[in-house]
């Protein structure tokens, strides 16, 4: 059974910082894994997605990392902004069954 | 392109009363998936459906709850005899056909509330 971690659960950095969010899985083998961004009450966004054999995606200020044999994905959100609050949820899929992590929720002060 | 819908966007019922849920795919979409998030927990896996076949439903509770995405109208995730427990935010995801890269695209969720 696939579990995956995310670490720290909190996060509460000055405007400006460069924001480091961990997650983990494992059972390497994954179909993809996505990032997704979910504000309080609302649905999720989907940030960025990483096939198996990619390394890394990019989307503006965030990039995302996989390093599937150690079971990691690194999202880095550089330059952060107020905006930026949220929790931030790494999901994998096994083929088309998605296992969240239980997020990161970060919070940026202005 | 209008986004994956779902309605209602909230939802009380009393114990022991029903409650449908609805969501309609992205255009294009023929996948549909439902996740639910019980309050301070993570988003878990209830079923994956194609129009007219269930193809997993590991997820879901053996009594109580079902699910149909019918040839033609939304996706209908139904609770029969809710029960406090039920609570919990339901949200619904949809994928186009299978290109090789399965991207899930999630509606803005409904909540219930049982009373």
């Amino acid at each position: 059974k696939q579990e995956v971690t995310q670490i720290p659960a909190a996060l509460s950095v000055p405007e400006g910082e460069n924001l480091v969010l961990n997650c983990s899985f494992t059972d390497s083998a994954i179909y993809n894994l996505q990032w997704f961004r979910q504000d309080p009450g609302k649905g999720l966004t989907s940030l960025l997605l990483i096939q198996s054999s990619q390394r890394e995606q990019t989307s503006g200020r965030l990039n995302a990392s996989l390093d599937k044999s150690s079971g990691r994905s690194t999202l880095y959100i550089a330059a952060s902004q107020p905006g930026d609050s949220a929790t931030y949820l790494c999901a994998v899929t096994d083929d088309y069954k998605l296992s969240f992590g239980a997020g990161t929720t970060v919070t940026v002060r202005a | 392109n209008a986004g994956v819908m779902q309605n209602p966007r909230h939802l009380v019922r009393r114990r022991g009363q029903e409650a449908r849920l609805r969501c309609s795919p992205m255009k294009g979409h023929s996948h549909v998936y439902w996740y639910r998030q019980l309050p301070e927990e993570g988003l878990k896996f209830m079923v994956y459906l194609q129009k007219e076949n269930i193809i997993d439903e590991s997820g879901m509770p053996k009594e109580r709850f079902s699910a149909e995405f019918p040839k033609e109208g939304p996706s209908i995730l139904r609770i029969q005899q809710v029960v406090r427990g039920d609570s919990a935010a339901y949200f619904c995801a949809s994928s186009p056909p299978r290109t090789g890269v399965n991207e899930q695209f999630f509606g803005p969720g409904t909540r219930l509330t049982v009373l």
